[in-house]
């Protein structure tokens, strides 16, 4: 069965500070990569995925992440978070040809001004 | 577009009763999807529907939960008794056909179970 492993419960940061989130994911086969995003009210959005190819992947808003197969790894980073980057974030796998998605506990990111 | 909708956005109700939720997915997408979220864990998977077909409901945690989609269009899903345990938020999806990945979620329906 697959697992999504985020260390990350509660990050505190303050704007312009760099941000990096880990994930890390349990998974004997080939899988798709996300990184979601929750802002305070609002639905869960897509932020960037990894399905092949280049394993640093850019997203919306500034965010990357890169895929690291040998370590099992999907970390999503942004040089320099504003205080509208305030939302929970969710790392998500599926294998290649199910499209259920396995979903990570979630990082609450707080960004003070 | 309009997105997914989702309705309630909140319900509270006792153990023991039963509770409709209901998600209508962007016009024409085919694939539906519910997840849910308990007490701040992770979001898991309950199942997947194809049009009015459920492709995938490995994820549906007891019988006391049952999943419908009429005409292939909204979805409901029905807790039936509702226990403790069932508290939390339940999202919906969809996805058009061939859209692989390109979910769209619903805000969530937070259901409370006292």
């Amino acid at each position: 069965a697959q697992s999504v492993s985020q260390h990350n419960h509660h990050v505190i940061l303050s704007e312009a500070a760099s941000l990096e989130l880990g994930c890390n994911y349990s998974y004997g086969g080939t899988v798709n990569l996300f990184w979601y995003v929750q802002y305070p009210g609002q639905h869960l959005q897509l932020l960037l995925k990894y399905f092949s190819g280049d394993p640093l992947v850019k997203g919306i808003k500034g965010f990357e992440a890169e895929f690291i197969k040998s370590k099992f790894s999907f970390n999503l980073r942004k040089p320099s978070v504003q205080w509208s980057d305030t939302a929970e974030y969710f790392c998500a796998v599926a294998s290649v040809g199910r499209r259920a998605l396995t979903f990570g506990s979630g990082t609450r990111l707080q960004v003070q001004p | 577009e309009a997105g997914v909708t989702q309705f309630p956005s909140h319900s509270v109700i006792e153990k023991g009763q039963t509770v409709t939720l209901r998600c209508d997915p962007i016009s024409g997408h085919d694939n539906l999807y519910w997840y849910r979220r308990v007490m701040g864990k992770e979001i898991k998977f309950l199942l997947h529907f194809v049009k009015e077909s459920k492709q995938d409901e490995s994820g549906m945690p007891n019988n006391r939960f049952l999943a419908e989609r009429t005409g292939g269009t909204y979805s409901t899903l029905k807790v039936q008794p509702a226990e403790l345990e069932d508290s939390g938020v339940y999202f919906c999806a969809s996805s058009p056909t061939g859209g692989g990945y390109g979910y769209t979620f619903g805000s969530g329906t937070r259901l409370t179970v006292v």
